[in-house]
């Protein structure tokens, strides 16, 4: 397997632009994760899912974060619009069912100018 | 709420040596514990999961303990490896709320040649 896939891997983007990021997420697993990783903040859940069903996304940051899963192999991520402050590292993540390890995609790095 | 603590936030040591990092949480009412490699400008990748019924879990050079009662896991590595250079993380999963993953900060971790 792929493993979870993730992109871009960078963007680089201008106060008030739409992001867009996306996630496939490893082939059979039940559960989708978004993160954000800064260096102040560490690592900080945004959203998951679970069967493509959003569970809990009591960790976005704000209304201007949304995330869909409209199917079980594709997720997006989606700033609009985006702030400076916005800029961090994105990963998303998935698992299987009960005790399942987490896996982890590359990330995407995002800067807003 | 759970916190999770990792210390020290930075680790030198020679090729060779073996080595304990350390991860503390404030809830013993864990469900499990993951202990992740992070390289510079990648994802995370889990080298080792714990349940809550275990004591400890080995992959080659490494060995996690577990130990509920102390809010304490360690990860032990064997005969250190510049190539073992990295941010080590550990997450522990809650019982309530139990999908989530609760990460430590990270240490820090440089094998000198």
């Amino acid at each position: 397997d792929a493993g979870v896939i993730q992109s871009p891997r960078h963007e680089v983007t201008e106060m008030g632009q739409e992001v867009t990021l996306r996630c496939k997420p490893i082939s059979g697993h039940d559960y989708l994760f978004w993160y954000r990783q800064t260096m102040m903040r560490g690592l900080e859940l945004l959203i998951y899912f679970n069967n493509n069903v959003p569970i809990d996304d009591s960790g976005m940051p704000e209304d201007r974060f949304s995330a869909k899963m409209p199917n079980a192999s594709f997720s997006t991520l989606k700033i609009q619009p985006s702030e400076p402050r916005d800029s961090a590292v994105y990963f998303c993540a998935s698992r299987t069912l009960g005790t399942g390890e987490l896996f982890f995609g590359e990330g995407s790095r995002l800067t807003v100018l | 709420k759970q916190e999770v603590t990792q210390i020290p936030a930075a680790l030198s040591v020679p090729e060779g040596e073996n080595l304990v990092l350390n991860c503390s949480f404030t809830d013993s009412a864990i469900y499990n514990l993951q202990w992740f490699r992070q390289d510079p400008g990648k994802g995370l990748t889990s080298l080792l999961l714990i349940q809550s019924s275990q004591r400890e879990q080995t992959s080659g050079r490494l060995n996690a303990s577990l130990d509920k009662s102390s809010g304490r896991s360690t990860l032990y590595i064997a005969a250190s490896q510049p190539g073992d250079s990295a941010t080590y993380l550990c997450a522990v999963r809650r019982i309530q709320g139990a999908q989530k993953l609760v990460f430590g900060q990270g240490t820090r971790l440089t094998i000198n040649p």
